[in-house]
């Protein structure tokens, strides 16, 4: 069965460095979306891609996150300068209509 | 930010019991309602897709209902097993884009 895959699995890095955390959505599938989760609290929505293009972003895609679909098959997240609060789990999804399909998530934690 | 609250947060039942739980969320602007379920390390499942009032469906020993008027879905496990022991998440979308997760109700079933 398809599925989404995420890489890598676990990251550690600096604060302020870039970090760019990829995905592979499953491949007829049209929307793209980011989240993360804060360990211990909600999974929140960062980001939604469609035909090329950013189609919603929440309050915490702000200008140090940006996304790109390079080469029709990868979706990345990029966070220019990383904080401290960015670590978390981020989770990429796929879906063609109505039912998402998620990632296995990649562990970030900011040093 | 748009609220989803599911209840109860935790639960614990005996194998063989039913149960259920609620989510609850906006009624204005409605476009569909999911429920996943999340096992520990792993990523969410899509369980459910709803978009009109009064829709059932069901999938096995679980089921929801959906009612739009009033802002809630529930989710019911006839005869608990072990393996349904996970977290279950709803989420909210209401430009179809854009999506508000609950906390999710821990539930573990006891053999």
């Amino acid at each position: 069965e398809p599925e989404v895959t995420q890489t890598p699995s676990h990251q550690v890095t600096q604060m302020g460095q870039e970090v760019i955390l990829r995905c592979v959505p499953i491949s007829n599938h049209l929307y793209f979306y980011w989240y993360r989760q804060i360990l211990g609290q909600k999974v929140e929505f960062l980001v939604s891609f469609y035909n090329n293009e950013i189609s919603e972003k929440s309050e915490i895609f702000d200008d140090q996150f940006s996304v790109e679909r390079p080469d029709g098959s990868n979706f990345t997240l990029k966070i220019r300068s990383t904080k401290l609060e960015d670590s978390a789990m981020y989770f990429c999804a796929s879906t063609t209509w109505e039912t998402q399909y998620f990632g296995p998530g990649t562990r970030l934690l900011v040093l | 930010i748009l609220n989803v609250e599911q209840s109860p947060q935790s639960l614990h039942v005996q194998e063989g019991d039913s149960t259920n739980f609620t989510c609850s969320f906006p009624s204005s602007n409605f476009y569909a309602l999911h429920w996943y379920r999340w096992e520990t390390a792993k990523s969410p499942e899509a369980l459910f897709v709803m978009t009109l009032n009064g829709d059932e469906k069901k999938k096995g020993r679980i089921s929801a209902t959906l009612n739009t008027k009033e802002g809630y879905s529930y989710l019911y496990i006839k005869g608990s097993q072990p393996e349904d022991s996970a977290t279950y998440l709803c989420a909210f979308t209401n430009t179809g884009n854009q999506f508000y997760f609950g906390t999710g109700t821990s539930l573990t079933v006891i053999p």
